[in-house]
This record gives C-alpha cells, structure tokens and sequence, in this order.
C-alpha cells in the first residue's frame, strides 16, 4: 500500500524558516517524481514544486521561486520542503503527492501558519 | 500560465442522477504527442485529493467506471453517472502540460 506521511507542521512569525518532509512507503520512491501542492483554508489547490525522480530537474510556481527549495532523499525515501521568508500568505495545508499518470497519490498533509 | 475554468461552483444532484462538470483551459492541452493532458481530482470532505481521471478520458486505479472523462483541446467534461452520497465533495480539474501545473477552482458536488 502506498503510503506518504508529512511532517514539520507548525506555527511559524513572519520572515522565519519552516522544513517539511515526506517519507514514502509502499513503491520505489526513487522511480518516481515527487510533488508538494499546497492548499490554503477554504480555497483551491495551489501546486508550488516539483522534483525529477532523480533530483535533476527542479520546478517551483512564481509565488515561491528563490523562497522554497524542493529535494529529496532516495535512500531514505523522503521528500523535503525548505521554506524561507515565510509570509502570511504561506499559511496553508502542504501535501506531498507522486507524479506518475498525474498526482497520483497524496499525503494527509500538514498545516503550515505563519502569523505573528 | 494555464488557466483552468470550471463550471458550475456547484452542483446539488439526486441519488442515482447523473452530474457534468465542465473545465476550460487556456489554451490547447493536446500535445504532438497525442496525448491531452488534462485530469480531474476529488476531494472528499476532510480528506486529500484523490486522482479520478487522467490524460483526459483514463480512468485512474480503484475508481468507479460511473465516472467518465471527455472533451477537445480545451474544453473537457467529467461526468458522474448514477451518483452515489460518497461522490460529494469538490471536484477539480487540472492540466500537467506545461509549468506551473495548474488546477480550477473547484465544483462541490452535493447531494439533494
């Protein structure tokens, strides 16, 4: 069974760091590439970053370019999220979600609020 | 960027009815490969998204055949035979063919 669990989950002041992970079960993490696509309270899902299988291709979504840094561990099977500069608008619930036919499996997320 | 349009906001349906859920994009999702890549997620209430439909008309693994995926180059259509009070929830389109992916806004789906 396929399984992502996130972790990191917190409360954070504005302009401060916060790092996600993601530890995989269930496949061969190394084969596939890795998302994290957030989702802020009572709104939409937001994609924000995307890793290649084997770390050599990197994509982030303007509202976190130069703040975020998606990468990954294949011998620990966990995806991380470092995240700088944190604002307000950051406040949301992170989920980690493979990339094969699409988002094929998500994380149960963690919540992520920034507000002095 | 790709923007990705749904309609309705919402949509109330009886048991066993069918439901349609449109999405637009902003531009063509057909590649020279052949492929559209368009998708549609469900997330249930309380729950993550969960993938239905992929490359427009593929259904994804464990989903139920009552749900199907149409459409062109940018118009594209999930419909909902006989629904059941587990389809509630909020459904939404999204496109993987260029960067940044993209979702819509959302439709909820309730039940009458």
């Amino acid at each position: 069974e396929v399984q992502l669990v996130e972790s990191g989950e917190g409360l954070v002041q504005p302009g401060s760091s916060m790092k996600l992970s993601c530890v995989a079960s269930g496949f061969t993490f190394s084969n596939y590439g890795m998302n994290w696509i957030r989702q802020a309270p009572k709104k939409g899902l937001e994609w924000i970053a995307l890793i290649y299988y084997d770390s050599s291709s990197k994509y982030y979504a303007d509202s976190v370019k130069g703040r975020f840094t998606i990468s990954r561990d294949n011998s620990k099977n966990t995806l991380y999220l470092e995240m700088n500069s944190l604002r307000s608008e950051d406040t949301a619930m992170y989920y980690c979600a493979t990339f094969n036919y699409g988002f094929d499996y998500w994380g149960q997320g963690v919540m992520v609020t920034v507000s002095s | 960027d790709i923007v990705m349009t749904q309609a309705p906001l919402s949509v109330s349906v009886t048991p066993g009815e069918s439901a349609s859920i449109s999405c637009r994009s902003s531009k063509s999702l057909l590649h020279s490969n052949g492929i559209t890549y368009v998708y549609w997620y469900l997330q249930k209430p309380g729950k993550s998204p969960q993938l239905l439909i992929y490359r427009m008309s593929n259904l994804a693994s464990g989903v139920p055949d009552r749900f199907s995926g149409s459409g062109s180059e940018t118009d594209f259509t999930l419909k909902i035979s006989r629904v059941e009070a587990e389809d509630v929830g909020i459904y939404y389109c999204g496109q993987l063919l260029e960067n940044p992916l993209t979702f819509g806004s959302g439709t909820k789906l309730e039940i009458k």
